[in-house]
């Protein structure tokens, strides 16, 4: 069973276009973090958001949790070809054991 | 170097070996973490240490899976009686924090175990 939902499973749009990512569970998270992982290398840290309904934004990219911190998205502006990547969300439960999603392949056409 | 190191970065083993996968996390970092990753997949937890403690190792797949941190440094993941099952990418992250809000996770280049 997995513990956090991530949606749509794969993504392949056009340079330029906006795109939404969704990660949802029905447990309640302390906290949530998103990551990016490029082919070869391990998951790098894009974000952390602990508060419900908090809403960051890095660049082009607006993360936000969800009021009862069940979930979170992750939205995407001007989508440009250096987006490209598994896009994987972690929540942590209890005394910070971290899990992650299944995550969302993202490609991004020139 | 400063990231965190595992190795060997690929073992290629037979069915029924022992294999131990290292790693060497940031120096300072307090907590390791333990995961193993299918291709184009999330990160499946398996364990995860604060100092030398081993704090919940529930994602472990079975007995022959085990796990140590005997200084609050190097980790190292035993896996006995290989399994062809066992094959996949077993990643090491580290991380500053041991308590409260968890903080970033920096992941080594994974170990690449082939069980044949």
């Amino acid at each position: 069973t997995q513990l956090l939902e991530q949606s749509p499973q794969f993504l392949s749009i056009q340079e330029g276009e906006n795109l939404t990512v969704y990660c949802n569970s029905s447990s309640v998270f302390s906290s949530l973090q998103w990551y990016r992982q490029e082919p070869g290398e391990g998951p790098v840290l894009l974000v952390t958001v602990v508060t419900g309904g908090e809403v960051k934004k890095l660049k082009r990219l607006t993360f936000q949790f969800g009021d009862a911190r069940k979930d979170s998205s992750l939205h995407i502006t001007a989508a440009q070809p250096g987006d490209t990547g598994l896009y994987l969300c972690a929540g942590a439960k209890g005394a910070q054991k971290l899990v992650f999603g299944q995550g969302t392949r993202l490609t991004i056409n020139p | 170097g400063a990231g965190v190191s595992q190795s060997p970065r690929y073992k290629v083993t037979k069915r029924g070996q022992d294999v131990a996968l290292r790693c060497d996390p940031i120096s300072g970092h307090v907590s390791l973490y333990w995961y193993r990753q299918a291709l184009g997949q999330g990160p499946e937890f398996l364990t995860y240490f604060n100092y030398e403690a081993q704090q919940d190792k529930s994602g472990l797949p079975n007995d022959r899976f085990s796990a140590e941190r005997p200084e609050g440094s190097i980790s190292t993941l035993t896996i006995q009686r290989t399994e062809q099952r066992d094959s996949a990418m077993y990643r090491c992250a580290s991380s500053l924090r041991s308590s409260g809000n968890t903080g970033e996770l920096f992941f080594g280049e994974g170990s690449r175990l082939t069980v044949l």
